[in-house]
């Protein structure tokens, strides 16, 4: 089946660790985007690509890297620069034609 | 800038009961607009959605209209079920900085529990 597949589901990092999240896609989208999400605050994008090779800051990048060298991966690090990372994130993905973002199931970051 | 309000929640309601969920936008072009239904501890999917004025969005039951004069999207359906229980987004996309690129801005989200 043709979706997105985020990993891992749960996840725990020491203060001070980086910590990479996993975003694949089999939808052949060109564009992906990663959003995060905190209780009562609604979702809120972190970085956003639409090709290879190419990425934007969205509204809280601070404190997060991302990489798009394969149209189907867009994984996230959380660096120990970013200072309140315990977070739901999500992962969605888009074609650069169409205005509709599907989401991967959403991975579950704490800091111990 | 783009933005969503929704109305807060939590909303409860028993089954069978008629659902209202608001949402007004405020936009600089013509955006989409669109809910999204997030059940426990899962992603979010796309519920339904409107991409020009007058247009009706509908799926599962659940129906919203894009109003332009009134900028709203209403989330509605007429008979809920336990299984409806869930946290409602809605969300308004437009163009992103670079060609070809959308971006969605959401609301915070209203919980809905339904109860037997």
């Amino acid at each position: 089946d043709g979706g997105i597949t985020q990993s891992p589901k749960y996840l725990f990092r020491k203060e001070g660790q980086n910590v990479t999240l996993s975003c694949e896609q089999n939808l052949n989208h060109d564009a992906m985007y990663w959003y995060r999400q905190d209780p009562g605050q609604g979702l809120r994008l972190i970085y956003y690509s639409q090709i290879v090779n190419d990425f934007q800051k969205g509204d809280i990048a601070e404190g997060y890297s991302v990489s798009r060298e394969k149209k189907e991966s867009f994984p996230l690090t959380v660096t120990s620069a970013q200072k309140n990372p315990t977070a739901f994130y999500l992962c969605a993905s888009s074609t650069s034609s169409g205005n509709t973002i599907y989401f991967g199931e959403g991975s579950w970051l704490t800091v111990v | 800038g783009d933005s969503v309000t929704q109305m807060e929640g939590p909303v409860t309601l028993s089954e069978e009961a008629f659902l209202t969920i608001n949402c007004t936008y405020t936009a600089t072009g013509y955006p989409s607009l669109f809910w999204y239904v997030q059940y426990p501890g899962e992603g979010l999917q796309l519920l339904l959605k409107a991409t020009k004025a007058d247009d009706k969005g509908s799926n599962k039951g659940f129906e919203a209209t894009y109003r332009k004069e009134t900028t709203s999207f209403h989330l509605e359906k007429g008979s809920v079920q336990v299984s409806d229980s869930a946290v409602y987004f809605c969300a308004l996309s437009d163009r992103g900085s670079g060609a070809g690129s959308y971006q969605l801005t959401f609301g915070k989200g209203t919980k809905l529990s339904v109860i037997p």
